[in-house]
C-alpha cells in the first residue's frame, strides 16, 4: 500500500538555525500538507500546496517557514531560523483530491534546543 | 466556540465494552468530516471518513448530524488494542482543504 513517508524521523538542532524536513507523498497524489503537533496539544494545519503554489496558510506559518516542491517526488518545508516553540512533530500529509481523505507520513520530531 | 471539539477523555473502559465519542463542529458549511485514530507519538491514521447516511466498518460505526453540527464514533466490543486517542477531523471549506482537527479524545481499555 503506497505511503507518505518523510526524513529526517527526528532532527535536533540549535535555536537560530535553518531546517529542512522532507516528505515524499503518495505518487498519484496532487494536493500536500503540513500540519503540525506540539507534545500534548492538537493537530494544526500550517500549509496547503497545490499546483507547484501555496493554496491556504495558517497564521503560524509565517516568514519564517516556506515550502518547495524542488522535484517531482519530494516535499519540503524549510524553517529559516528556529526557535524554541518550533518544537514538535511535523506531519506532511497529501491526498489525491477525489476525496478529502488526506494521508499522513510518519512524522518528523524537531527539537530545538 | 472551538472549530472542532472533542471530550479529552481518558474513556477508560473494560475489554469487550461499547465506548461512544462525540465530536462537535462551528462551521455549519463544512463539508467532510473523519475520525482518526493517533498512537502514542505516531501520525493519524485514517479510521473512517463519516457520511450524511453513517456507516459501519467491523467494531466502528460513525454518525453524522448536520442539524446538530456533530459527529460521532462508536466503537463496539472493544479490544486492547483499540488504546489510542480518536482523533475528529473536519474539512471546512471544500476539496483538498485543510483538515481542522480536535484535541482527541484517549481510550485505554483495560483486562
Amino acid at each position: 500500500e503506497p505511503e507518505v513517508t518523510q526524513t529526517p524521523s527526528h532532527q535536533v538542532t540549535q535555536m537560530g538555525q535553518e531546517v529542512i524536513l522532507r516528505c515524499v507523498p503518495i505518487s498519484n497524489h496532487l494536493y500536500f500538507y503540513w500540519y503540525r503537533q506540539i507534545l500534548g496539544q492538537k493537530v494544526e494545519f500550517l500549509v496547503s500546496f497545490y499546483n507547484n503554489e501555496i493554496s491556504e496558510k495558517s497564521e503560524i506559518f509565517d516568514d519564517q517557514f516556506s515550502v518547495e516542491r524542488p522535484d517531482g517526488s519530494n516535499f519540503t518545508l524549510k524553517i529559516r531560523s528556529t526557535k524554541l516553540e518550533d518544537s514538535a512533530m511535523y506531519f506532511c500529509a497529501s491526498t489525491d483530491g477525489s476525496t478529502d481523505t488526506q494521508y499522513f507520513g510518519p512524522g518528523t520530531r524537531l527539537t530545538v534546543l | 466556540r472551538k472549530e472542532v471539539e472533542q471530550d479529552p477523555g481518558p474513556f477508560n473502559v473494560p475489554e469487550g465494552a461499547t465506548v461512544a465519542f462525540n465530536c462537535t463542529y462551528s462551521n455549519s458549511a463544512s463539508q467532510s468530516f473523519f475520525w482518526y485514530r493517533q498512537d502514542c507519538r505516531k501520525e493519524p491514521k485514517l479510521l473512517m471518513s463519516v457520511y450524511s447516511s453513517g456507516n459501519e466498518d467491523g467494531r466502528f460505526t460513525a454518525q453524522l448530524n448536520r442539524a446538530s453540527q456533530y459527529i460521532s464514533l462508536l466503537i463496539r466490543d472493544s479490544k486492547l488494542s483499540d488504546s489510542a486517542t480518536y482523533l475528529c477531523a473536519v474539512n471546512p471549506t471544500g476539496t483538498a482543504s485543510k483538515l481542522t482537527f480536535g484535541t482527541g479524545t484517549r481510550l485505554q481499555v483495560t483486562l
